[in-house]
């Protein structure tokens, strides 16, 4: 079946530095990549989208892009903030005929200090 | 915006007892999920729907029942809840128009404790 993976459970970063969130998957459909944003007590909500082979996206600062080479859509700031301090889901939704069925990673816990 | 609205926002129950999570979408989005969070599983599908009478297992569905009576309402029961199923849980929709690029809109979640 389909599987999301991000590798880091906790980052922990000072303000102002560059970070990369990981995040592969497995699918043998053509994938939708996600990511989502959770700040504490808070819904999940989308940060960014695609399913465009090496084309960057970007919102809000953020920016990833999708390898389908290499089954990967990692997650990249150049300069976080102490508002980036929150939990991200990376998201897989496979083009599968209408059967959506969303797979989520477990999540990365961002920790921005000053 | 698209507006996902949960109740009970918090909710405590004992083992054995029966819960129901209720969830109400505005936005006519065909496709309704019911996640929980638990720390280091991430968000879990339990239970998902693509209209109104439709009802589909998750990925972890054993304890649980679903029920979309409308397009608007999407129900989680635990008929005999335990102490395992306290967790935050999430409702969500997507527009569900095809080809997968479907955004997810969540609600504000329901914390659960069973005692």
């Amino acid at each position: 079946g389909d599987s999301v993976t991000q590798t880091e459970g906790l980052v922990t970063l000072t303000k102002g530095l560059p970070v990369m969130l990981n995040c592969t998957y497995q699918t043998t459909y053509s994938p939708f990549l996600f990511w989502y944003v959770q700040h504490l007590n808070e819904a999940p909500k989308l940060l960014l989208k695609s399913s465009t082979d090496n084309k960057r996206t970007e919102h809000q600062g953020f920016y990833a892009t999708l390898h389908k080479s290499s089954s990967s859509f990692h997650l990249q700031k150049s300069s976080v903030q102490l508002s980036d301090s929150a939990l991200y889901f990376c998201a897989l939704s496979p083009f599968s005929g209408g059967n959506y069925k969303p797979t989520f990673g477990k999540g990365t816990s961002l920790v921005v200090h000053p | 915006e698209a507006a996902v609205t949960q109740s009970p926002r918090n909710k405590v129950a004992v083992t054995g007892g029966k819960v129901t999570l209720s969830c109400n979408q505005t936005n006519n989005h065909n496709n309704m999920y019911w996640y929980r969070q638990d720390t280091g599983h991430g968000l879990r599908l339990i239970h998902y729907s693509y209209g109104a009478g439709s009802t589909e297992k998750g990925d972890i569905p054993d304890g649980y029942k679903a029920s979309r009576p409308s397009q608007e309402n999407f129900s989680l029961i635990l008929e005999l809840a335990t102490p395992s199923q306290t967790s935050v849980y999430f409702c969500a929709s997507g527009e569900g128009t095809g080809g997968g690029a479907e955004t997810l809109y969540f609600g504000s979640g329901t914390r659960l404790t069973v005692l």
